[in-house]
């Protein structure tokens, strides 16, 4: 069975920093592209970025602007989002999700975690 | 990037009834279509990829179709599982973009 445990969330400061971790299992992780997904509280689904199997390749939204970075760690079967320069309006659960195949391009999330609720506040 | 529109942004059904929910595109798609299931405290769930396509284990009841611009989920004959909040997402392009979702709610 494929499981996906997001962790890391909690509350920081506007202007700080946290690291999301997503540790997989039940698959072999180092095949499959994975990614974030993030949901505010009492809204819809917000695609934050992607990375593929090999980690070469990476993609952000736009609203990202250089503040987040996507990161993988296949011996450890771990996913990472290391966030700076945080704002209120990134207060959501933040989900980790499996691409449907090892590539990013044309590319779909088939297995999502449970999420990892961020708040931004002073 | 590509803005995903869902009609309608409530749906009211009684159970046994057909549902029907519509995404639109605001451009032309290859058919990187997905549909997901979204029921309350929990992870999204995959339904429908490729427009089309059934996810593993998602009732026969649910369907897909359409193509270009327009894309329709419908789900044939509700039943009490299936009550919650519907997205569409395109996969055509970055960035992947969502619809703001449809509540299929009890009537």
């Amino acid at each position: 069975e494929v499981q996906m445990l997001a962790s890391g969330g909690g509350l920081a400061q506007p202007g700080g920093s946290l690291r999301l971790s997503c540790a997989a299992s039940g698959l072999p992780f180092s095949s499959y592209g994975m990614g974030w997904v993030r949901q505010a509280p009492g809204k819809g689904l917000e695609w934050v970025s992607a990375i593929s199997a090999s980690g070469g390749a990476t993609y952000y939204a736009g609203f990202v602007q250089g503040r987040f970075t996507v990161s993988r760690d296949n011996s450890k079967n771990t996913l990472y989002l290391q966030m700076s320069n945080l704002r209120a309006e990134d207060t959501a659960v933040y989900y980790c999700a499996k691409l449907f195949s090892s590539g990013t391009f044309n590319n779909f999330f088939d297995y999502w975690g449970q999420g990892t609720l961020v708040t931004v506040s002073s | 990037e590509i803005v995903m529109t869902q009609s309608p942004a409530t749906l009211s059904v009684s159970p046994g009834e057909r549902a029907t929910l519509s995404c639109r595109a605001s451009e032309r798609l290859r058919d990187y279509l997905a549909w997901f299931q979204q029921q309350p405290g929990q992870a999204p769930r995959l339904l429908m990829y490729g427009a089309s396509t059934r996810a593993t284990g998602v009732p026969a009841r649910f369907s897909g179709s359409g193509s270009g611009t327009e894309f329709t989920l419908t789900i044939s004959s509700l039943q009490s599982e299936d009550f919650g909040v519907y997205y569409c997402l395109q996969y055509d392009e970055w960035p992947l973009t969502f619809g703001q979702g449809t509540r299929v709610e009890i009537k």
